[in-house]
């Protein structure tokens, strides 16, 4: 079946540590996307990708890393610089980062900073 | 700057009733698109329905349709039949056609609860 999957679906981490959340689709879809949901705050843009090798910030990605070195794989770092990660993570896909093109989202990924 | 804002944060229904969800946006953006994303406790984000700014006609899909009031930037959502399983968060987001970027704003969202 295609789809997106992200993993693990809860993470742990002690302050100050950097942790990777993984993200793998096998939709064949050239953007990707990566998204912070807190509560009362909807979904906030970290990081896309439209292309393999590429990628931009996206409003909030102070504290955070990605790379995209393969078109299936899109992986967010949460570096020790982001005050406030503790937060449920969204990665998403569509098949290109041109125009309107539906997003497709994965599981999530819930982050918590002990 | 594009803004999406949701003023319910929590709605409740009785099963088989009828409720709608509240959006409106601000955009200087002539063209675009809205959607309404449902989010169950699973938080599996799901599409439910997506409306082109230059179509007059109202987007339906099965129970769900929207009114889509262009002029005063509103974009309600409208169930009908309310089932159990529609008990979910509900998402209002917008994208602009044509942009560098397929990124959507999202409003914070109307927990929608359906009572037996």
């Amino acid at each position: 079946d295609g789809g997106i999957t992200q993993s693990p679906k809860y993470l742990f981490r002690k302050e100050g540590q950097n942790v990777t959340l993984s993200c793998e689709q096998n939709l064949n879809h050239d953007a990707m996307y990566w998204y912070r949901q807190d509560p009362g705050q909807g979904l906030r843009l970290i990081y896309y990708s439209q292309i393999v090798n590429d990628f931009q910030k996206g409003d909030i990605a102070e504290g955070y890393s990605v790379s995209r070195e393969k078109k299936e794989s899109f992986p967010l770092t949460v570096t020790s610089a982001q005050k406030n990660p503790t937060a449920f993570y969204l990665c998403a896909s569509s098949i290109n980062g041109l125009t309107y093109n539906e997003q497709f989202f994965g599981p999530g990924t819930r982050l918590t900073v002990l | 700057a594009q803004t999406v804002t949701q003023s319910q944060p929590e709605m409740s229904v009785q099963e088989a009733e009828t409720v709608t969800l509240s959006c409106t946006y601000d955009t200087s953006e002539n063209n675009y698109y809205l959607f309404w994303y449902k989010q169950p406790p699973s938080r599996q984000m799901i599409l439910v329905i997506r409306q082109e700014a230059y179509k007059q006609q109202n987007a339906t899909e099965n129970r769900f349709s929207v009114n889509f009031q262009k002029a005063a930037k509103s974009f309600s959502l409208k169930i009908s039949d309310s089932q159990l399983g529609d008990t979910a968060m509900y998402f209002c987001a917008f994208t602009a056609y044509g942009g560098a970027t397929n990124k959507l704003i999202f409003g914070t969202g109307t927990l929608l609860a359906v009572q037996p």
